[in-house]
């Protein structure tokens, strides 16, 4: 079967950082993206990763490791506003996005 | 209209009663898609479309039939809604099925 990993709940302090893993079993791999979602509104797209390696994108990255099935988002200077769940998705040979249930990330002041 | 957008917002509804949800999106995106969101499990694809006139079966298809007549529109339509369909149903369109995916704010439906 198909599985999405990730921890179900982080917490962190304001100006910190934070890294949200995601380890993933897809009948095949077609990239991978990772969304965030506040409470009570639809998922919006933080980053996409394909190839091995990190992307960077701001405050926000993202890593890929293709041959250990895994990745991670990682947050830099956290401010309360990323309180949030993030959601990781892989898109598999049929090219449609599987879903972890999310990890949901407390900030701290 | 801008970007993606569903309704109701909100619904409750009766066991054995149907239901349309509606989506429509002016990106002019090829591909939509239909989720349900429930508390501790990840989005599950319900059904799909990659073009206008086609449609395909995602991983919890049954109870749900859609249809997509043309490019912007993308009904989901429940039959007979059960207890057990009671979740938060998201729309979302991209470019092609290639690309990231856009998200509308969602519909909150209980089956009682």
């Amino acid at each position: 079967g198909q599985n999405i990993d990730q921890p179900t709940e982080m917490t962190a302090t304001e100006g910190a950082i934070v890294q949200i893993n995601c380890t993933y079993q897809t009948s095949g791999f077609n990239g991978l993206f990772w969304y965030q979602q506040h409470a009570g509104e639809a998922p919006t797209f933080l980053s996409y990763n394909v190839l091995d390696g990190l992307e960077e994108k701001g405050r926000f990255s993202s890593f890929l490791s293709r041959s250990k099935g895994y990745s991670y988002l990682l947050l830099k200077e956290l401010q309360m506003k990323d309180s949030a769940s993030y959601l990781c998705a892989v898109r598999d040979k049929d090219y449609q996005l599987i879903w972890g249930a999310g990890t949901k990330l407390i900030i701290k002041p | 209209i801008a970007g993606i957008t569903q309704a109701p917002t909100s619904q409750i509804l009766a066991a054995g009663r149907r239901m349309t949800l509606r989506c429509t999106q002016d990106m002019r995106h090829n591909a939509m898609y239909w989720y349900r969101q429930d508390l501790g499990l990840g989005l599950r694809l319900i059904h799909y479309s990659n073009t206008a006139g086609t449609t395909g079966k995602g991983e919890v298809p049954d109870g749900y039939s859609v249809s997509r007549a043309n490019t912007d529109d993308f009904p989901l339509t429940l039959a007979s809604a059960v207890p057990s369909q009671t979740s938060v149903y998201f729309c979302a369109s991209s470019p092609t099925s290639n690309n990231e995916q856009f998200f509308g704010p969602g519909t909150r439906l209980t089956v009682l």
